[in-house]
């Protein structure tokens, strides 16, 4: 199925860092949300971006809509270990198709 | 807490059997969503409901189907079960057809065909 591209696929980081995570595509996207999954959960949304140029925070969390609308960035400052876990990026295509496109993943583990 | 429900939250079945999952999405949202996760995989969406009509399929199995009722809650039936079916399937909703539309997911269903 159709996925975006995610990276990186996984990073260990110590506490306390920042992280940087980013998803892009060869195609134009309206809607970008970034969300955090636990094993064995749903996926807990996290961020949610509407307009090219976008930066919205969360928190710790910050995360941008790119200008091209072809890609997004998630930030984490100050990592701690509950952050752990896998970050998706979603994507949603232009008005006309209402599905959302998913990202491969970013697993993030904090060493304290 | 999202306010999507599934249930059940665990199934355990056999091959060539057939399933039935529930989901009840959020209080006022009129579009469902559901999607299959593979051990350690992405998210790969299946079919989207609106207000009781299909409005979008993704890689959806002809084994597999779905509908939404009149009181919104939606089913995934999925039948002549495979071992390579065994799966989180999610469901999620959302409060409009499209446009800035964000999903909302429930907490899955964890489906092993043995």
């Amino acid at each position: 199925g159709q996925q975006l591209n995610q990276s990186p696929q996984s990073m260990f980081i110590q506490e306390g860092e920042d992280v940087s995570m980013n998803c892009t595509s060869s195609s134009i996207f309206n809607t970008w949300l970034w969300y955090k999954q636990d094993p064995g959960e749903g996926p807990v949304l996290l961020i949610a971006l509407y307009k090219a140029g976008e930066l919205t925070s969360n928190g710790r969390l910050t995360a941008q809509f790119g200008i091209t609308r072809k890609d997004s960035f998630l930030n984490i400052s100050a990592s701690i270990p509950s952050d752990v876990g896998i970050y998706f990026c979603a994507g949603q295509l232009p008005s006309g198709t209402y599905k959302y496109i998913f990202g491969t993943g970013t697993r993030l583990k904090v060493l304290a | 807490d999202s306010g999507v429900t599934q249930t059940p939250k665990h199934l355990i079945t056999a091959t060539g059997q057939r399933v039935t999952l529930r989901c009840s999405p959020r209080s006022g949202d009129l579009s469902v969503y559901w999607y299959q996760q593979s051990l350690d995989q992405g998210l790969q969406f299946l079919i989207q409901y609106y207000n009781g009509e299909e409005r979008a399929k993704g890689n959806i199995l002809e084994r597999f189907s779905a509908q939404q009722f009149p009181d919104l809650h939606s089913e995934l039936n999925l039948s002549s079960l495979e071992l390579g079916d065994s799966a989180l399937y999610f469901c999620a909703s959302s409060a409009r057809l499209a446009g800035t539309d964000t999903q909302y997911f429930g907490p899955g269903t964890r489906l092993t065909v043995l």
